[in-house]
């Protein structure tokens, strides 16, 4: 079965300053990577996703985040983060079983940005 | 557009209480999913349907049912609420897993 780690429970950047938001995966073939984030109070966004090609992926709101086979991650990254990035963060791997396709989820990063 | 409609979105059952979380897509999406989430823990998925006519229980299942309506309405059924099933619960549609999930805004239950 697939699994995902986010190791960071909570991360604290400085308005302007570059981010690093860890994801390493467990799943026996190529996996579906995605990553989303969840303001307060709301449901879940769609920031990016990875299942084929070019290994550096852009997404929205000027995220992006890189697969590495070698060391199973897919790590988010932002150069400038803003205030309002300041939201929790989920990390999801999707694989087929028996047919049918599920997201297993990490545990999630809550982002705060300090001024 | 609408997306992913989730209701109620707050309720508060008492112990033993039954009650059903509605979930509707209009997006034509085939697949549909419940998923709980609770402090520390991500999300867990209850139950999924792949498609019309078909249901499977995902990781967490205990204590819930559900009922894949049409294609559209995929709902969760708690029939006896314990205080273990306080929780936020998403509803989300995918038409391949390609593209992820669209959620709803979300369930705030708690059971006291």
């Amino acid at each position: 079965a697939q699994s995902v780690t986010q190791p960071d429970i909570h991360i604290t950047v400085s308005e302007g300053a570059s981010l690093e938001l860890r994801c390493n995966y467990s799943y026996g073939a190529t996996p579906y990577l995605f990553w989303y984030v969840q303001s307060p109070g709301q449901g879940l966004q769609l920031l990016l996703k990875y299942f084929s090609g070019d290994t550096l992926v852009q997404g929205i709101k000027g995220f992006e985040a890189e697969f590495k086979r070698s060391q199973s991650s897919f790590n988010l990254r932002k150069p400038s983060v803003h205030w309002s990035d300041a939201a929790e963060y989920f990390c999801a791997v999707g694989a087929f079983s028996s047919g049918y396709s599920t997201l297993t989820f990490g545990k999630g990063t809550m982002l705060l940005v300090s001024p | 557009n609408a997306g992913v409609t989730q209701t109620p979105k707050f309720q508060v059952l008492k112990t033993g209480q039954s009650m059903t979380l509605q979930c509707a897509q209009d997006m034509n999406h085939n697949s549909m999913y419940w998923y709980r989430q609770d402090p520390g823990m991500g999300l867990r998925l209850i139950y999924y349907s792949a498609s019309e006519g078909t249901t499977d229980k995902g990781e967490v299942p205990n204590g819930y049912n559900v009922s894949r309506l049409n294609k559209r309405e995929f709902s969760l059924r708690l029939e006896s609420a314990a205080p273990s099933q306080t929780s936020v619960y998403f509803c989300a549609s995918s038409e391949a897993l390609k593209g992820g999930y669209t959620f709803g805004s979300g369930t705030r239950l708690t059971v006291v």
